[in-house]
């Protein structure tokens, strides 16, 4: 069965730095691209960039290059989203999912999400 | 980036109706397009994935069609357990994007 499992919520204060994980299970981590979904409360979905962690290929929205970094553990099947300097923006839903071989694919499996809270 | 949008925003129906969501992309998107559902609380599921086609397990009341710039989502029969948001999204760019969503209420 292919399940993805993320790390548990976080509540973190503007300016701190912060990884979150989304690990792999039942399929070939390395076959498949992850990719980084975030929801703000009460909001729609936006996808933040993706990863292949065969070769650790990463591509990244406009909007979120620079701000985050998206990176991947082959040898733990294991996806990382992360944050060098929290903002109170960031503030959100943010769910890992699998996107198949191709990077045309959809998602098709997802993590549960790990809520982020910042706040002062 | 390629911007979808979704329309209506939100929609009112009843248990038994036929309800249909349009999106709209805006370029040429072949038919990389797929819909997805999310409950409160709860992770997306894809329910069409190719613009037409039936992800594995999702109610054959579900159904997608669309090529290029404009697609639909059919429900044929609303069920109590479809009252939740739906999501088209691209997949021909690797810049991919969402459509801002249809939330489904109960009338």
């Amino acid at each position: 069965e292919v399940q993805l499992v993320q790390s548990g919520a976080e509540v973190k204060k503007p300016g701190e730095s912060l990884k979150i994980s989304c690990k792999g299970s039942g399929y070939s981590f390395t076959s498949y691209w992850i990719g980084w979904v975030r929801q703000m409360p009460g909001k729609g979905l936006e996808w933040m960039g993706i990863i292949y962690p065969g070769d650790s290929d990463t591509r990244y929205s406009p909007s979120f290059q620079g701000q985050v970094t998206i990176s991947a553990d082959k040898s733990i099947s294991t996806a990382y989203l992360q944050w060098s300097s929290l903002k109170a923006s960031d503030t959100a839903m943010y769910y890992c999912a699998r996107q198949g071989v191709q990077m045309t694919a959809p998602f098709d499996y997802w993590g549960q999400g790990t809520l982020v809270t910042v706040s002062s | 980036d390629i911007q979808m949008t979704q329309s209506p925003s939100s929609l009112s129906a009843s248990v038994g109706d036929r309800v249909t969501i349009t999106c709209r992309a805006s370029q040429s998107i072949s038919s990389y397009l797929n819909w997805y559902q999310q409950k409160p609380g709860k992770a997306p599921k894809l329910l069409i994935y190719a613009a037409s086609s039936l992800q594995s397990g999702v109610p054959s009341r579900f159904s997608g069609s669309g090529s290029g710039t404009d697609f639909t989502l059919t429900i044929s029969s609303l069920q109590p357990e479809d009252f939740a948001t739906y999501y088209c999204q691209q997949s021909y760019s690797t810049s991919i994007t969402f459509g801002q969503g249809t939330r489904l209420e109960i009338k």
